[in-house]
């Protein structure tokens, strides 16, 4: 059962590059969340979708794009990527659209 | 708005010792509650929920009582192994939405 798989699991950027954080789940999950871990820090929410073709922001949207053109995959860009941005991101997805329920291994992102 | 607090870790305890991580929410309307457990190198997994007043989730060993009165919602074992050490985050999500706020987790020992 592969669940939720994101790509890469780490991966260092330059400021000013771009990078798109791959996420896919095979599960028939309608929602799909990105999430940031900081240290110390709870998860917070950067963008979620419902289902394709639908996606909305969530808490700290700032610097990111999503799209959803399948049920299966949902990809987060950063776009002129900043320090700020130095986190874990973590992709998840949910049959129901209460919490989520199914998260990936996360993707280590350090900017430089 | 909503927010979770948790107590703050490490919490370090001896295999076979009781359990208690304290989890207090604020939230507009009735939330529904969760706790997530994150091992080492791994994304979150769901551990248990409650959905209303006076619920008690319980799942491997670990339980958490919905305490609409105090807010609150600790999670408990009786009996807490090695394999157990991870981290524990309290959430919660409102409305029926898609949301989940989190706290800041509490990292669990547990030494032989």
């Amino acid at each position: 059962n592969a669940g939720v798989t994101q790509t890469p699991k780490f991966r260092i950027l330059k400021i000013g590059q771009s990078m798109t954080l791959q996420c896919a789940q095979d599960m028939n999950h309608n929602y799909m969340y990105w999430y940031r871990q900081d240290p110390g820090m709870g998860l917070k929410l950067i963008y979620y979708s419902v289902g394709a073709g639908i996606t909305d922001k969530g808490e700290v949207p700032n610097g990111y794009n999503v799209s959803r053109s399948t049920t299966e995959d949902f990809p987060l860009r950063l776009e002129l990527a900043a320090p700020s941005q130095t986190s874990v991101y973590f992709c998840a997805s949910s049959q129901t659209g209460e919490g989520a329920a199914f998260f990936g291994q996360g993707t280590r992102l350090t900017v430089v | 708005g909503n927010s979770v607090t948790q107590m703050e870790g490490p919490v370090t305890l001896s295999e076979e010792a009781f359990l208690t991580i304290n989890c207090t929410y604020t939230a507009t309307g009735y939330p529904s509650l969760f706790w997530y457990v994150q091992y080492p190198g791994e994304g979150l997994q769901l551990l248990l929920k409650a959905t209303k007043a006076d619920d008690k989730g319980s799942n491997k060993g670990f339980e958490a009582t919905y305490r609409k009165e105090t807010t609150s919602f600790h999670l408990e074992k009786g009996s807490v192994q090695v394999s157990d050490s991870a981290v524990y985050f309290c959430a919660l999500v409102t409305g029926g939405g898609n949301k989940l706020t989190f706290g800041t987790g509490t990292q669990l020992k547990v030494e032989l």
